[in-house]
């Protein structure tokens, strides 16, 4: 079975551009999360769908990161416009349900940098 | 936002010791305590979890210890080996898998 995808794996940007990070979860799970993995820190949640619907955006910066989640598959979180403080990993999991015991599968991540 | 505190921050352990990692919580809301390990370029992956009616989990070398009336947890990963070198990061789950990691530990074990 496939794991959770995400592309790219690096991205190097200047700040104020835009930059988008796509990720697959795995065949037949409804849970999709997006997180924010500081260098040294552990992952911190940006957003949950629940199938197409985003059920937890409440740590989502709105004002300049946007997610979409359409037909309930693969997923797309935006930056834009980038800065500094948004060099990060960006993590991509998914889970089978949104019960607090079922395990979250993560993706590589993409490593973004911002100069 | 981070509301597991775990130590060390990192660990070195000789081959076939024994390597203790920490994590103490406040929200007694919390009811699944998962156990990550995170390889350099990978994504965290599950290692062993614990369900807090629990007090302990084994799972091979790993073991989970659970004292729910201090609200701390730890894990123990008995005869270390050098492929255990990685990040292990506890984290504790609340409200349909809301998900509050904690800073992580290096490991590192020595041949």
């Amino acid at each position: 079975e496939a794991g959770v995808v995400q592309s790219p794996r690096y991205k190097i940007i200047e700040k104020k551009q835009p930059v988008a990070f796509w990720c697959n979860p795995i065949s037949g799970h409804n849970t999709l999360y997006w997180y924010l993995q500081n260098l040294g820190q552990g992952p911190e949640l940006l957003i949950r769908y629940e199938n197409e619907e985003a059920v937890d955006d409440s740590q989502l910066p709105k004002d300049r990161f946007s997610a979409e989640r359409l037909k309930g598959v693969d997923s797309t979180l935006k930056i834009q416009p980038a800065e500094l403080g948004d060099s990060a990993v960006y993590l991509c999991a998914s889970s089978k349900t949104g019960a607090s015991t079922d395990t979250q599968y993560f993706g590589p991540g993409t490593r973004l940098t911002v100069l | 936002q981070q509301q597991v505190k775990q130590s060390p921050q990192s660990l070195i352990v000789q081959k076939g010791g024994i390597s203790i990692i920490n994590c103490a919580y406040e929200n007694t809301a919390f009811d699944y305590f998962p156990w990550y390990q995170q390889f350099p370029g990978k994504g965290p992956a599950l290692l062993i979890a614990i369900r807090p009616d629990v007090s302990e989990k084994k799972e091979g070398r790993f073991t989970i210890s659970f004292n729910k009336s201090a609200k701390q947890f730890s894990l123990h990963i008995m005869d270390s080996q050098p492929g255990d070198s990685a990040t292990y990061f506890c984290a504790a789950t609340v409200n349909n898998n809301d998900m509050r990691f904690g800073a992580g530990t290096r490991l590192t074990v020595k041949p």
